[in-house]
């Protein structure tokens, strides 16, 4: 069974600066799917960031980016210059590769939430 | 339509009460999921959709949960005899589908249960 740890339950960032949240995962599986989700108060889960295990090169959208690495099973998240916005519930996310049958659910960790302080 | 949209916002239900939470997918979307997210918690899955058919509901807590959708768009997750431990977010999810493109699953507000 797949398992994702978030070790930092709150973390707290001024405004302009960089943080950077941890997420570490257990699998057996190959190929696979790892997300970044921020969930602010207004409750709906929105995708920051995705890293296909395949890929070496990490993946960056914007302010946002990831330091993946596969034999270690860490997915850390950076956050570059940050703002008032950014404070909400980050998630990280695994899906395993669909081939057809299996379920592409996705498996959460307990998240972090990130305060940024004006 | 535009996002995943779930209805109600917020349900507060006296124990023993049977309650239905609804979620309309994204147009088009053939995978549909139903998370639980209780308290201070990660989400974790319920049950998820294929078109019409339901293919896992090995995250169902009991059988007392049940879910539907019927036509392939528009699912019902219906809870009886609702206990205190039924508390939390209620979460649907819906994506592309298997060899159909990106496997971002696109999250609605939730529906906020509360039994007293």
């Amino acid at each position: 069974a797949q398992t994702v740890t978030q070790s930092q339950p709150e973390m707290s960032v001024q405004e302009a600066e960089t943080v950077t949240l941890s997420c570490t995962y257990d699998t057996s599986e190959n190929n696979y799917y790892l997300f970044w989700y921020k969930q602010p108060p207004s409750r709906q889960m929105i995708l920051v960031i995705r890293q296909e295990a395949y890929k070496q090169q990490n993946a960056t959208e914007n302010r946002f980016s990831v330091n993946f690495q596969k034999a270690a099973k860490s997915f850390s998240l950076k956050i570059s210059d940050s703002q008032l916005g950014d404070t909400a519930m980050y998630f990280c996310a695994f899906m395993r590769q669909n081939y057809g049958g299996a379920t592409n659910k996705l498996i959460f960790g307990t998240g972090t939430l990130l305060a940024v302080q004006p | 339509g535009a996002g995943v949209s779930q209805s109600p916002r917020y349900k507060v239900a006296k124990r023993g009460q049977d309650v239905a939470l609804r979620c309309d997918p994204i147009s088009g979307h053939v995978s549909l999921f139903w998370y639980q997210q209780a308290l201070g918690q990660g989400p974790e899955f319920l049950t998820y959709f294929q078109n019409e058919a339901q293919l896992d509901k090995s995250g169902l807590p009991s059988d007392r949960f049940f879910a539907e959708r019927p036509e392939g768009s528009v699912s019902t997750l219906k809870i009886q005899r609702t206990q205190q431990e039924d508390s939390a977010v209620y979460l649907c999810a819906s994506s592309l589908g298997f060899g159909r493109g990106s496997p971002e699953a696109f999250f609605g507000q939730g529906t906020r249960l509360t039994v007293v």
